[in-house]
């Protein structure tokens, strides 16, 4: 079976420009979670989508938003970007949506913000 | 509060050396799941391990070894006879039944093994 996919990979971006990232989970796998990666904060958990519908959310401010499509895949949007949002961002996917099921990540998208 | 400590920020051990890495949790939770990940240079978090609260038994694996112990609340990470390979942050993670699919994470704990 195919791994967590993220793209893109690498992305640089101006202060207060939006970006989308995209995350297509493992086949099968029906839940999304999201997290910030950097050497600061540590990892931090974004939102969890499972079956399109957001059902946790982290302590992040209004302008980080995702969903999630009917085949799973997922999308994180971060609009009027700043300085701080430069962080490695991973997405995991997981077969069900309860807190027991390990969660399987993908390489991450590097997003740097100038 | 930090729901997951990992106190050793960095390990440096000789090749074939064994090391633990320690993982501190904190939950008032009664169903729980712990869980260590490994992230080599390249970036990717690798699932190595899941433990619940309800099962206090150590397990092995290879040159992996894990051990959890409710009265201390630790979920510890022993390798044995380490290898370069091994080099990697190493994370301890806590899901709860109260929060669902949300993943606390450790700080991480950079392991470096000298050939």
């Amino acid at each position: 079976k195919a791994g967590v996919t993220q793209t893109p990979r690498y992305l640089i971006k101006t202060r207060g420009q939006q970006v989308t990232l995209s995350c297509s989970p493992i086949s099968g796998h029906r839940s999304v979670s999201w997290y910030q990666q950097t050497p600061g904060q540590g990892l931090q958990f974004l939102f969890e989508y499972f079956s399109e519908t957001q059902r946790n959310k982290g302590n992040f401010p209004g302008r980080f938003s995702g969903r999630q499509f009917s085949n799973s895949r997922s999308e994180m949007n971060v609009s009027t970007l700043e300085l701080g949002d430069s962080a490695l961002y991973l997405c995991a996917s997981s077969l069900g949506g309860g807190f027991s099921y390990e969660q399987y990540f993908g390489p991450g998208t590097r997003l740097t913000v100038t | 509060a930090q729901k997951v400590t990992q106190a050793q920020t960095e390990i440096s051990v000789v090749e074939k050396e064994d090391v633990t890495l320690d993982c501190v949790y904190e939950t008032r939770d009664t169903t729980y799941y712990l869980f260590w990940y490994k992230q080599p240079p390249s970036g990717e978090l690798v699932f190595l391990i899941r433990r619940n609260s309800f099962d206090e038994q150590n397990e092995i694996s290879g040159r992996y070894s894990w051990n959890f112990q409710k009265s201390t609340s630790s979920f510890n990470f022993t390798i044995t006879a380490s290898q370069v390979v091994d080099s990697a942050v190493y994370f301890c993670a806590l899901s709860e039944a109260n929060t669902g699919n949300q993943f606390y994470f450790g700080t991480g704990t950079s392991l470096t093994v000298i050939p």
